[in-house]
């Protein structure tokens, strides 16, 4: 399979707790996204990189989140000291710039986050 | 705030039938506008996508319709099987920032 991969595909841990996610993009993608989403809600823009440069973060990014990637492959996803409003889907897209155009943006599967 | 917003939240539609999901947005700046299908516990899958230089395109039974004076677009699903019972979520970008903007998603249920 040669898609997005996300890892785990669910997570629960308890408040206060740190949990970390990780994206394996396709494989020449360039541009990695990070998005959230909660139930009956389309997904919310996190941040995202273009090789290992991290170019834009939403204000939805506290400073409890960090995200990583680090040789412009795959990507982590860290969020400290969890609240039980952090409880979503974690979603990670990736997409091959071509310079000028809009990319199209391949999404994984998902990391569910449960927060007891 | 929203900066796409769908209608309707929720559709039912028999086998065979066409589902219509409209979009609107505000952004002018916007000029790249996906479809993306969700089933349960998956995540978005891209299904159909327009730019605003053309009113139409159409792929296989999905067609979107764009109107850009409206600032509207739509998505149509011809001959709906049961297999298309999903979330559907229109989304749009603007040239130079690819951040995608969703809107909140129509759940559509195709009966046999």
């Amino acid at each position: 399979d040669t898609g997005v991969s996300q890892n785990p595909r669910h997570k629960i841990t308890k408040r206060g707790q740190n949990v970390t996610f990780r994206c394996d993009p396709i494989s020449e993608h360039n541009r990695l996204y990070w998005y959230r989403q909660t139930l009956g809600q389309g997904p919310e823009f996190l941040t995202y990189f273009q090789n290992e440069a991290q170019l834009e973060k939403s204000r939805l990014l506290s400073d409890r989140f960090s995200a990583e990637r680090p040789k412009g492959s795959f990507s982590t996803l860290e969020i400290q000291r969890t609240e039980q409003g952090d409880s979503a889907m974690y979603l990670c897209a990736s997409s091959l710039e071509r310079g000028g155009s809009t990319d199209t943006q391949y999404f994984g599967p998902g990391t569910r986050l449960t927060v007891l | 705030q929203q900066q796409v917003k769908q209608s309707p939240q929720s559709l039912i539609v028999q086998k065979g039938g066409i589902s219509i999901i409209n979009c609107a947005y505000e952004n002018t700046a916007f000029d790249y506008f996906p479809w993306y299908q969700q089933f349960p516990g998956k995540g978005p899958a891209l299904l159909i996508a327009i730019r605003p230089d053309v009113s139409e395109k159409k792929e296989g039974r999905f067609t979107i319709s764009f109107n850009k004076s409206a600032k509207q677009f739509s998505l149509h699903i011809m001959d709906s099987q049961p297999g298309d019972s999903a979330t559907y979520f229109c989304a749009a970008s603007a040239r130079g920032n690819n951040r995608l903007a969703f809107g909140k998603g129509n759940q559509v249920v195709v009966i046999p």
